[in-house]
């Protein structure tokens, strides 16, 4: 149990253009859900926390208004890249919590803006 | 200094070997400790969780936390190429939601 899925699995797209990155748990109901950014041999960025129902909590630098998040339901949450460019260049993985702390990642969704 | 700590390496054993993560926390509210494992482009990937001081032992893998000096590890014994991975430590506060990482271990096991 505990599978959690991402879709794109690789994405590219133009500089300018919107993308919506789908994450789902698949056999469990997600209380929360978060998104990371991990760059090229760098370790995981926290980018926000989010749960079912609520708005989503961003963390320090990272532009809410560039990077929307919506948690819909329990089992899905998507995060949209609005007007992407190069720099967002980047690796998305989402995670969900079944149990109060314990997370599950999801593949992992290559961006790469042209 | 880090809120969690971890030599980058890279660390090589030889197969067969234990090979030996450490990782350090700051926080001493921290609850909950956890170990994933991640293939070099894929995601991170659960390989245990330790909450209490002491050894748990799953498989192969076996975690140690010592909240005293605020030290976990995890050792893995018969080590085999395919263990080959990053090895990042995630610690929890208490009462958080979100979990800090930290650098991650490259770990490299030598046939």
């Amino acid at each position: 149990g505990a599978v959690v899925s991402q879709h794109p699995s690789w994405v590219i797209c133009k500089s300018g253009t919107s993308v919506k990155i789908e994450c789902r748990s698949l056999d469990f109901q997600a209380t929360t859900m978060f998104w990371y950014r991990q760059f090229p041999k760098q370790s995981l960025m926290l980018m926000a926390t989010s749960n079912e129902g609520s708005k989503a909590t961003y963390e320090q630098g990272v532009e809410k208004d560039k990077f929307l998040i919506n948690h819909a339901s329990l089992t899905l949450s998507t995060l949209t890249v609005t007007s992407a460019h190069p720099e967002d260049s980047s690796f998305y993985i989402c995670s969900a919590s079944r149990e109060v702390d314990t997370q599950y990642f999801g593949p992992g969704t290559r961006l790469t803006v042209l | 200094q880090k809120e969690v700590e971890q030599n980058s390496g890279p660390l090589s054993v030889p197969e067969g070997a234990i090979a030996s993560l450490n990782c350090t926390y700051s926080d001493r509210g921290s609850q909950s400790f956890f170990w994933y494992r991640q293939y070099s482009g894929k995601s991170p990937e659960l390989i245990m969780f330790i909450y209490s001081n002491g050894d748990k032992e799953d498989g192969r893998f076996t975690a140690q936390l010592n909240k005293a000096s605020q030290y976990v590890s995890l050792l893995i014994r018969d080590s085999q190429p395919s263990d080959s991975a990053t090895y990042l430590c995630a610690v929890l506060r208490e009462g958080a939601q979100k979990l800090v990482f930290g650098q991650g271990t490259r770990l490299t096991i030598n046939p």
